[in-house]
C-alpha cells in the first residue's frame, strides 16, 4: 500500500512569489492535514480537509490556503512568500479526524525562500 | 487551544528505559493525547494514543494521570535506533466542528551506546 506522497520534495523561491505544494494521501483516506515545521516553532497545524471541505484551520495568515479534490488529493498554496515561510511542509492523511487514531505523514516539501 | 510543553532534549544509554513527559495544562475534556516519533528527513510516525490512565502497545507505554494535565511516554530498553525527536499531540476529537490540534516542540532523545 503506497504511503503519503508529497511533491515537490525541495524547492527554492524568492520573496513575493507564490508556491503550490501537492499531497496524495493513502488510498481510502479522506482526511488530509497540513503542518509547517521549523526549528524554532516545531510542528504547527495549518489546516485539515475532509471530503473537499476545510474542516479545521490553524493560526496562520490568509496567505496560506489549501484545497482538496474529489480523489482526496490536496494542495496547499502560499502567496506573497516571506523569508519566514522557509520550512518543511508536511502533509498527513488519516481515515477520519486527525486528532484521533493514526496520522500517516509524507516526507515533506522543504521550501526555501530567498 | 491546548498548548503542549516538552523538555528540549535528553540522553539515555542503550538498554535503559526512557520516560518523556509532556505538559498540557489546558487540555479539554474531549482531547486525546498522541505521541509521534520523527527521524531526520522523515515525517513523524505514530507511536501511541491515549485518553486517560495507561495504554500499552508493542513499542511503548503511555501514562496519563487523573487530571490529564500531563502525559509520560515510556520507551522500554531503548536501542540506538530509538534516537529521534518525540512529539506529543493534543487534539480535540470531534467529528464535526473545530478539531483543535497542538503539537509540542518535540524532545530530542539521543541513545548512547
Amino acid at each position: 500500500k503506497a504511503g503519503v506522497t508529497q511533491t515537490p520534495r525541495y524547492l527554492i523561491k524568492t520573496r513575493g512569489q507564490q508556491v503550490t505544494l501537492s499531497c496524495s494521501p493513502i488510498s481510502g483516506h479522506r482526511s488530509v492535514s497540513w503542518y509547517q515545521q521549523t526549528p524554532g516553532q516545531g510542528l504547527q497545524f495549518l489546516f485539515e480537509y475532509f471530503s473537499e471541505t476545510q474542516r479545521n484551520k490553524g493560526n496562520f495568515p490568509g496567505r496560506f490556503s489549501g484545497r482538496q479534490f474529489s480523489n482526496s488529493r490536496s494542495e496547499m498554496n502560499v502567496s506573497t512568500l516571506e523569508l519566514g515561510d522557509s520550512a518543511l511542509y508536511l502533509c498527513a492523511s488519516s481515515l477520519d479526524r486527525p486528532s484521533y487514531g493514526e496520522l500517516f505523514f509524507g516526507e515533506g516539501s522543504r521550501l526555501t525562500v530567498l | 487551544l491546548a498548548k503542549t510543553t516538552q523538555p528540549i532534549s535528553m540522553d539515555s544509554y542503550e538498554g535503559q528505559e526512557v520516560n518523556i513527559t509532556c505538559s498540557h495544562n489546558n487540555i479539554a475534556t474531549n482531547d486525546y493525547i498522541t505521541w509521534y516519533q520523527q527521524f531526520p528527513s522523515q515525517g513523524p510516525r505514530f507511536i501511541i494514543q491515549g485518553y486517560k490512565t495507561k495504554v500499552t502497545n508493542e513499542v511503548a507505554s503511555l501514562f496519563i494521570p487523573a487530571d490529564r494535565k500531563s502525559s509520560t511516554l515510556s520507551l522500554p530498553r531503548v536501542s540506538l535506533s530509538d534516537t529521534a525527536v518525540y512529539y506529543c499531540l493534543v487534539g480535540f476529537c470531534h467529528f464535526y466542528g473545530n478539531n483543535r490540534l497542538a503539537f509540542g516542540k518535540g524532545n530530542q532523545v539521543v541513545v548512547i551506546p
